[in-house]
């Protein structure tokens, strides 16, 4: 059972846009919502994360909008650049004893074209 | 400051060689797990720990053995390996505010 469904699979979008990659939850205990970024080769790294208890959080170009009644959070990349392109998942946990356990979406690969 | 290291970085094992793959971390985390990555499948937890001596069954737990004897390392046993196994393992420490930190990964190929 995937707890956390990301779409879409691929974007390609061209530079100074905005990409925008939505992701979807079942289970109304997490209270940690984490986007990694990754690049070919490399480990995830986390981009931005965000708690249910706010609706938006900015952090540069980055930023994450949460709908708690919707189970529902985005990632939207401002003025997206060439160097932006890698793969990114958005996951879910709850804190506390078990924030080891990350769930994660299935991951966008993300491509921003000239 | 290394963060999360795992070795080796790349493997080839034969079908019912066992190894394990080492994890260690330099920040003091209490928590450390460990993740496979395949295509079109995100990362699924494998085994995770929340502390020296305490581990458990993430997703994914069968054929793969932990143990947690030092809060810094996390190794990963495959005790029998099959060719479903073949993957990208990832190892990572968090804060118990749930911040997550990736190693490079290990390429695992079993033929």
């Amino acid at each position: 059972q995937q707890q956390v469904k990301q779409s879409p699979q691929s974007l390609i979008v061209q530079k100074g846009g905005i990409p925008i990659i939505n992701c979807a939850y079942e289970n109304t205990a997490f209270d940690y919502f984490p986007w990694y970024q990754q690049f070919p080769g490399k480990g995830p790294a986390l981009l931005i994360a965000i708690r249910p208890d706010v609706s938006e959080k900015k952090e540069g170009r980055f930023t994450i909008s949460f709908n708690k009644s919707a189970k529902q959070f985005s990632l939207h990349i401002m003025d997206s650049q060439p160097g932006d392109s890698a793969t990114y998942f958005c996951a879910a946990s709850v804190v506390g004893g078990t924030a080891s356990k990350l769930t994660f979406g299935t991951g966008t690969r993300l491509q921003v074209t000239l | 400051n290394a963060g999360v290291t795992q070795t080796p970085k790349f493997q080839v094992l034969k079908t019912g060689q066992s190894m394990t793959l080492q994890c260690a971390q330099d920040m003091n985390h209490e928590y450390m797990s460990w993740y496979r990555q395949d295509p079109g499948m995100g990362l699924r937890l494998i085994h995770y720990s929340v502390g020296a001596g305490i581990t458990d069954q993430g997703e994914v737990p069968n054929g793969y053995n932990v143990s947690r004897s030092t809060t810094e390392d996390f190794p990963l046993r495959l005790l029998s390996a099959a060719p479903s196994q073949t993957s990208v393992y990832f190892c990572a420490s968090s804060y118990p505010t749930g911040e997550a930190f990736f190693g490079q990964g290990t390429r695992l190929t079993v033929v």
